[in-house]
């Protein structure tokens, strides 16, 4: 199956600090993303859907200008924590869809990045 | 809620013996989709099923869905320690192509 990297895996930051997670597919492109935050023990929670050269759409609830959301390219979507906290401590996990399989086809995940705020 | 219901929300079981996880949900779909998570780590796909699609199999699973229930089963059969993992179902919205999961189940296989 086709391949969506994330990068890092793991971070530890100080709280007040920003921390940038990637996510590339790697074997095809993708002109929509999304991102997903996962607490312990809980089902994945869909925070946004980054769009390839236009603006995110966020979820209810999930703070815009906290979770920044770039689609730079075909391949590569960040999402940015802005001024961590604690409490924003959390798995987050992108997926991203084969722009041919059109909009119901099979999403494909990276490995999750594990953000650990102090 | 984003999110459809899974129950049960834990399943014990002993190595051999099948495991059934059902899924409901709550808007009209155009797949529904198993995934497997080990713990801590990312997602499995295991298999999609479209919604003009009454069961699947793949392997030692069967998947049902049942449109009009909006309700969808996850059968492990034969099942192994390996099989340990938690299970969320995820279907894709038809009109935005998200996939939104269910509360998932976390499933335990004794050897």
């Amino acid at each position: 199956g086709a391949v969506v990297s994330q990068h890092p895996s793991r971070v530890i930051c100080k709280s007040g600090t920003s921390v940038k997670i990637e996510c590339r597919s790697l074997d095809f492109q993708a002109t929509t993303m999304f991102w997903y935050r996962q607490f312990p023990k809980q089902s994945l929670m869909l925070m946004a859907t980054s769009n390839e050269g236009s603006k995110a759409t966020y979820e209810q609830g999930v703070e815009k200008d906290k979770f920044l959301i770039n689609h730079a390219s075909l391949t590569l979507s960040t999402l940015t924590v802005t001024s961590a906290h604690p409490e924003d401590s959390s798995f987050y996990i992108c997926s991203a869809r084969d722009l041919v399989a059109g909009n119901t086809g099979e999403l494909f995940f990276g490995e999750g990045s594990r953000l650990t705020v102090l | 809620s984003q999110q459809g219901e899974e129950d049960p929300q834990a399943l014990s079981i002993q190595e051999g013996e099948n495991a059934t996880m059902n899924c409901s949900y709550k808007t009209s779909i155009n797949n529904l989709q198993w995934y497997r998570q080990n713990s801590g780590r990312g997602l499995v796909h295991l298999i999609l099923i479209r919604s003009n699609e009454r069961e699947k199999h793949s392997g030692r699973l069967r998947v049902t869905l049942d449109t009009s229930k909006k309700s969808s089963s996850l059968l492990i059969t034969a099942s192994r320690a390996a099989d340990t993992a938690s299970y969320f179902c995820a279907t894709t919205r038809s009109n935005t192509g998200k996939l939104i999961f269910g509360q998932g189940t976390t499933l335990q296989v004794k050897p």
